[in-house]
């Protein structure tokens, strides 16, 4: 079964505007966790919020996670040029990650 | 600290050959190492988990056979596409987890771009 759908998939937005991105997931999990990937690179570790917290923050990330719905949202504030990239949710279900989708954020300089 | 190379960066191969590529823990001991395949504008796919010393563990509908994958150090994981087809076409990215360290993070190589001819 398909984990972690993000929603929406696309997103363009100006400069110095916020970005959210939406995440939902179908199984129990031990946490949920936000990547990054410029096109054609790998992928790099954001933020991991644990099965017990609601919020997390790291600079300009910051993360929720509602357990009662299965959902999560990355939100990046004062969006910079530098933030285009395709962003990633993915549970994590013990012994393996399932990536969602994706979502693809093009910042406007 | 935590990274995580592949070898090669991209590579073009032609129809029926083997491509090997390698993942390499430079800085830490990766207990499991994962491989993953995507295609353009899609997710990542978990392919298989390596655990050190034993035999892959496949997902659903992965070929073994044809996706050979060899974890024999705590360093170096490599996975061969043998016998490719240009529907094997893919960005080929591994994931390191040291589980001695508690941490949930995988640690990702860059990616391997795989074009067969």
């Amino acid at each position: 079964s398909q984990q972690g759908e993000e929603d929406p998939q696309a997103l363009s937005i100006q400069e110095g505007e916020n970005a959210t991105m939406n995440c939902s997931y179908k199984t129990s999990i031990n946490n949920l966790q936000w990547y990054r990937q410029n096109s054609g690179r790998g992928l790099v570790h954001l933020i991991l919020i644990r099965s017990n917290e609601r919020e997390k923050h790291s600079g300009r990330l910051r993360v929720t996670l509602d357990t009662s719905k299965k959902s999560s949202s990355l939100l990046i504030t004062a969006s910079r040029a530098a933030d285009t990239a395709s962003y990633f949710c993915a549970t994590d279900m013990g012994n393996r990650l399932a990536f969602g989708k994706g979502n693809q954020v093009v910042v406007i300089p | 600290g935590a990274v995580v190379s592949q070898h090669p960066s991209w590579v073009i191969c032609k129809s029926g050959t083997s491509v090997k590529i390698e993942c390499r823990s430079l800085d830490f001991q990766a207990t499991t190492m994962f491989w993953y395949r995507q295609f353009p504008k899609q997710s990542l796919m978990l392919m298989a988990t390596s655990n050190e010393g034993s035999k892959a563990t496949y997902e659903q509908g992965v070929e073994k056979d044809k996706f050979l994958i060899n974890h024999a150090s705590l360093t170096l994981s490599t996975l061969t596409v043998t016998s490719a087809h240009p529907e094997d076409s893919s960005f080929y990215i591994c994931s390191a987890h040291n589980r001695a360290t508690s941490s949930y993070e995988q640690y990702f190589g860059p990616g391997t771009r795989l074009t067969v001819t």
